[in-house]
Order: structure tokens, then sequence, then C-alpha cells
């Protein structure tokens, strides 16, 4: 599958737990890039990532939330001590730069009970 | 402040006629505009995208517009069938340098009736 790979595709957290949301990049993309949506909103960007760096996260809250690409492995947008208002889609999308469009996956749909 | 703004929340085309889906941006800067298609439960899809040095580009049965003077892009899709009822979003970015994430508006919701 030459997609972009977003898991788990549903997720459910407790207030205050933890939440991990993984997107492994169309092969050859090396761009990385989070967004939200929240009900009745439009996508709403977060963070754009290239392997190993944060080049830009102007639209992550400043705090509990946090993105990773590592040298190895998928991309990790790391959510701590998620709150109700935390439940949203997450969206991830990759591109090989260069100002080409973006690929998105099917979404991470996370619920804070 | 919106700086991509799809000012219609839903539209009902009857099929085999023409859709258009209208979006209009505030920053200049902005110099690449893609349209995605999104289905319920699904990430979006990209469908079409246009460089700011043209005015006009067609893939098939969708065609996107684009007047900068008006900052101003449409999407076109003639004739409209079934399946293309989705929300679609217009996006924008500025590229050559910095972050280029895109900048989504709201969404059209398009309501394709037989």
């Amino acid at each position: 599958n030459a997609g972009v790979m977003q898991n788990p595709r549903h997720l459910v957290r407790r207030r205050g737990q933890e939440a991990r949301l993984r997107c492994s990049p169309m092969k050859g993309h090396s761009h990385v890039y989070w967004y939200r949506q929240l009900p009745e909103e439009g996508l709403k960007f977060m963070v754009y990532l290239q392997k190993e760096n944060i080049i830009d996260e102007s639209g992550m809250p400043k705090e509990r939330f946090s993105a990773e690409f590592p040298k190895e492995g998928p991309s990790i947008l790391r959510i701590q001590q998620v709150v109700r208002g935390d439940s949203a889609a997450y969206f991830c999308a990759s591109s090989p730069g260069g100002g080409g469009a973006a690929f998105f996956g099917q979404g991470t749909r996370l619920t804070v009970v | 402040d919106q700086q991509v703004k799809q000012n219609s929340p839903s539209l009902s085309v009857q099929e085999g006629r023409i859709s258009i889906l209208n979006c209009d941006y505030t920053n200049s800067m902005f110099d690449y505009f893609l349209w995605y298609k999104k289905y319920p439960a699904e990430g979006p899809t990209f469908l079409i995208s246009i460089s700011s040095i043209k005015d006009k580009n067609e893939d098939g049965r969708f065609t996107v517009f684009l007047n900068k003077s008006a900052k101003h892009l449409s999407l076109h899709i003639v004739p409209s069938q079934p399946g293309d009822s989705a929300v679609y979003f217009c996006a924008a970015s500025v590229t050559g340098g910095g972050a280029d994430g895109l900048t989504f508006g709201k969404g059209t919701h398009l309501i394709i009736q037989p």
C-alpha cells in the first residue's frame, strides 16, 4: 500500500490519559503535516515536519501537544493529559516537498471520554 | 482571521448539470491553490491544483479557475455525477521557502441530486 498510513483509525481515551497517533508517509515523501478537524470546522494546520526536524509548529497548542518524525519509523503526534476538547479527527499528510500537493491519510478519530 | 474562505456551507446541484464551488482568500502571498474532496470518515483526496502563474487548469470533468486580482478561485465540475457528492475543501499555500503547510477553508458540502 503506497498511501499515507495512519493508525489507529479510532482511539478512545479517558481524560488525563495520553494519546499517540502514528503516521507513515508515502514512500519517497520526507515532509509530513498534521491537521486537526473539529466538528463543523475545516482542517486546521498543526505542525509541519521533515525527518528529525520540526519546520513549523505554529498551529500546535502550546501545551500538552508534541510531534516528532524520527529518522526511522513513523511520525508521532502525542497528546498528553487529554481533555474533551481534544476530541477530533487528526489527519496526517505527506508530500515530496517543493510546494507540491500533499496526500492525506484516512485520519485518526480521537474521542476523549 | 480566516485566510481562506468558502462562504457556501452547502450546494445542491442536479445530476448532469455544472457544479461551481467558490473560494476566496485574503493572503496575497499564497501562490499555490488546491482542491480536496472528502467523504465521511475518510481523509481528504487531492483533486486538482493551480499555480498562481496560471488562471485555469483542467483535468477531465474538473476545472479550476484563478482570478488573482479578485483573490478568488472556483472549481467547476461538469457534468456532475452522484459520486461527486462530498465535502470539497479549498486550500492555499505559500511555496518557495518557509513552511508550506496548507491553509484550508471550512469546506462546501456538495449534494448531487438525481
